[in-house]
């Protein structure tokens, strides 16, 4: 069965303080890795697409790699207002999305 | 480009009753798509549309139904409402050229 996993659950960071988010992934025939920002009451942003093992892409203080397993979101010296969920979604060969169930990061000033 | 619109923002209901929520997509995209989202479950995936037929369809009982029209804006209807239904509803567009989806603000019903 198709599944995507995030860990952890909830980060919370010192402000300049950085860290990685986790997408560990098995989506038969992966037609895309996609990682999106939440915040509260709203819908999430589209930030990112990966497309095979090894593409790397960044934005701002943001950037998002994959390997054949997992794939990782690397924020390097977040502000406060880079807390939100973080969600990432497989497609599967009908590129229908299959949804972790998020990473909530605070980042304190 | 305007982004994905939807209404209405704000719903609330009460048990036995039925709602249409509507969805605009952006201008050019013929994929819409809709989610449920709670704190419990994330994101649930309810259908799929494609120039005015359902593609793809998620693990939702029949009260849950969904259109789109030949301008691709969609609509989901839920009837006999139950309070489980209360919950944050998604809908995003996509281009045909990559498939990224792209989503409206949401609509929040909660079921009293």
């Amino acid at each position: 069965e198709d599944q995507v996993t995030q860990s952890p659950e909830a980060l919370r960071l010192q402000e300049g303080e950085s860290s990685s988010l986790n997408c560990s992934y098995t989506v038969s025939g992966l037609r895309g890795l996609f990682w999106y920002r939440q915040d509260p009451g709203k819908g999430p942003e589209f930030l990112f697409t990966l497309y095979s093992a090894g593409e790397e892409k960044e934005k701002e203080r943001l950037k998002a790699t994959l390997t054949k397993k997992e794939s990782f979101l690397h924020i390097t010296a977040p502000k406060p207002e880079d807390s939100a969920t973080y969600l990432c979604a497989g497609a599967d060969s009908n590129y229908q999305l299959i949804w972790g169930a998020g990473t909530k990061l605070i980042i304190k000033p | 480009k305007a982004g994905v619109t939807q209404t209405p923002r704000y719903l609330i209901k009460t048990r036995g009753q039925q709602v249409t929520l509507s969805c605009s997509p952006i201008s050019g995209h013929r994929s819409v798509s809709w989610y449920q989202q709670t704190p419990g479950q994330g994101l649930q995936f309810l259908f799929e549309y494609f120039s005015e037929t359902q593609r793809n369809k998620g693990n939702f009982p029949g009260r849950f139904s969904g259109r789109q029209f030949s301008n691709s804006r969609s609509e989901m209807n839920v009837s006999t409402l139950e309070l489980g239904d209360s919950a944050l509803y998604l809908c995003a567009s996509s281009p045909t050229a990559d498939h990224t989806q792209y989503f409206g603000p949401g609509t929040r019903l909660t079921v009293l």
